[in-house]
């Protein structure tokens, strides 16, 4: 089984539609990450958590929002979805404890608002 | 802020030459490093990463990394391409302390490699 697993792996949405991208973790670390990957533009951090209780906006936050539901969770939401979140997401998880630790990344949620 | 610049777009290489794929960095403190891989359809998956010590890294797959502070570069190496290295990589930094935004990683636009035959 996957250590960071994302559902659904693909979703095709219409344009004012509520949509969460879930993501779940078997790798028991402190911090999560959703990043949007658009062509040409590389990884775009979009929120990100340090703990249940510790939720931070990133780069590109305005018109999502997220939840920490527990350690090992965390979901992304798109309360009014639009055409230009079209993007392929990615969930992340770290072990900051010593901060040279790499991110484990799932493998995609590829969002598709029409 | 920290960033991250990949100034190639995209790389060809022949199979069996070396590859060089380009990164240089801005941190305000002590920068660690990452070299991430993305095959088509796939998630990212790490390859090698410069936290201190020795200048030279080596990760997975035969790829090394060498990290040039006076530069600000970290550029991924690899002496003999092969046709299944073809694959975007990404290069990314995260500044060494904790605290507010400052310990997020902060990845380039990406390089796309491509090695023919």
């Amino acid at each position: 089984d996957a250590d960071v697993t994302q559902t659904p792996r693909n979703r095709i949405t219409k344009t004012g539609k509520r949509i969460m991208l879930e993501c779940s973790q078997t790798k028991g670390h402190d911090r999560m990450y959703w990043y949007r990957q658009d062509p040409g533009l590389g990884l775009q951090l979009i929120y990100y958590s340090f703990d249940v209780k510790d939720i931070n906006k990133g780069e590109i936050s305005d018109g999502y929002s997220v939840s920490r539901q527990a350690q090992a969770k965390f979901s992304l939401s798109l309360e009014s979805a639009i055409p230009n979140q079209t993007a392929l997401y990615f969930c992340a998880t770290s072990d900051d404890r010593q901060g040279g630790t790499e991110a484990f990344f799932g493998q995609g949620t590829r969002l598709t608002v029409v | 802020a920290q960033s991250v610049a990949q100034p190639e777009d995209q790389v060809n290489v022949a199979e069996g030459n070396p590859l060089t794929v380009k990164c240089t960095y801005s941190v305000s403190g002590n920068p660690y490093l990452f070299w991430y891989v993305q095959y088509p359809n796939r998630g990212l998956q790490f390859l090698l990463k410069y936290i201190t010590g020795d200048n030279l890294v080596k990760g997975s797959y035969g790829f090394e990394a060498e990290f040039n502070k006076s530069q600000t570069s970290f550029h991924l190496k690899k002496p003999s391409a092969l046709v299944s290295d073809s694959a975007l990589y990404f290069c990314a930094v995260r500044e060494g302390y904790y605290g507010g935004s400052q310990g997020n990683l902060i990845f380039g636009k990406g390089t796309k490699l491509s090695v023919k035959p």
